[in-house]
């Protein structure tokens, strides 16, 4: 069974930091490009980051971009979200989310969107 | 990089047909086929309904069918069940220097 589990939310002070871990199992975690979604309490989805398989290619949503990193370890098979400088907004549940896309014969890359999400971890930030 | 517009809300009877729309621009919507519709019911994970505008992944029922035309991807579910009621976001690839970005969100009731 395909399965994606977060691991290491909870509540920290602004100005603080979280390292959120997603725990992959049921496919080939190496080959997939995966991303981060958050929701925000009684809000809408908002993409956060993306990384690519091999991790030579990475995103951020502006609202997160030079406090947030994300990186993937393809021998333990998970995806972390390190967040630094913490604030009030960025209160919410965040989502690991598999990559639908894939790679054509020419390294053409085609964003299909995100195929598996995990059950979320919430993260709160306040004082 | 601004979410693509959904309407707030959408509602129909059982057995009734319903199209929600999702407006973006030339740098997302209009100018890729990138479309994916989602659903979400309260407390739980999204799950992938649309993906590439109109195909399904296997499992999904046929009821969803999604279409674009020009900078506004629709998702249309048809033969409304109960259990439809939920939560519905649009996403799309987007030329900016992020990689996705998700619609506003529509509620669907069903009456």
């Amino acid at each position: 069974e395909v399965q994606l589990v977060e691991s290491g939310g909870g509540l920290v002070q602004p100005g603080g930091s979280l390292r959120l871990s997603c725990a992959a199992s049921g496919f080939t975690f190496s080959t997939y490009s995966m991303n981060w979604v958050r929701q925000a309490p009684g809000k809408g989805l908002e993409w956060v980051s993306y990384i690519s398989s091999s991790s030579s290619t990475i995103y951020y949503a502006d609202s997160v971009k030079g406090r947030f990193t994300i990186f993937r370890d393809n021998v333990k098979n998970s995806l972390y979200l390190q967040m630094n400088s913490l604030r009030d907004e960025d209160t919410a549940v965040y989502y690991c989310a598999r990559d639908k896309g894939y790679y054509d014969s020419n390294g053409y890359y085609y964003y299909y969107g995100i195929d598996v999400w995990g059950q979320g971890t919430t993260v709160t930030v306040s004082s | 990089q601004s979410a693509l517009t959904q309407p707030a809300s959408v509602s129909g009877s059982p057995g009734q047909s319903i199209t929600i729309s999702c407006t973006g621009t030339s740098s997302d919507v209009g100018g890729y086929n990138y479309v994916s519709w989602y659903q979400q019911h309260p407390g739980k994970a999204p799950k992938l309904l649309i993906y590439d505008v109109s195909k399904r992944p296997s499992g999904v029922a046929n009821r969803f069918s999604g279409s674009k035309s020009g900078n506004t991807a629709s998702l249309t579910i048809s033969g409304l069940q109960a259990e439809d009621e939920a939560d519905y976001y649009c996403s799309s690839f987007t030329s900016s220097s992020t990689v996705y970005v998700f619609g506003t969100g529509t509620e669907v009731t069903v009456l």
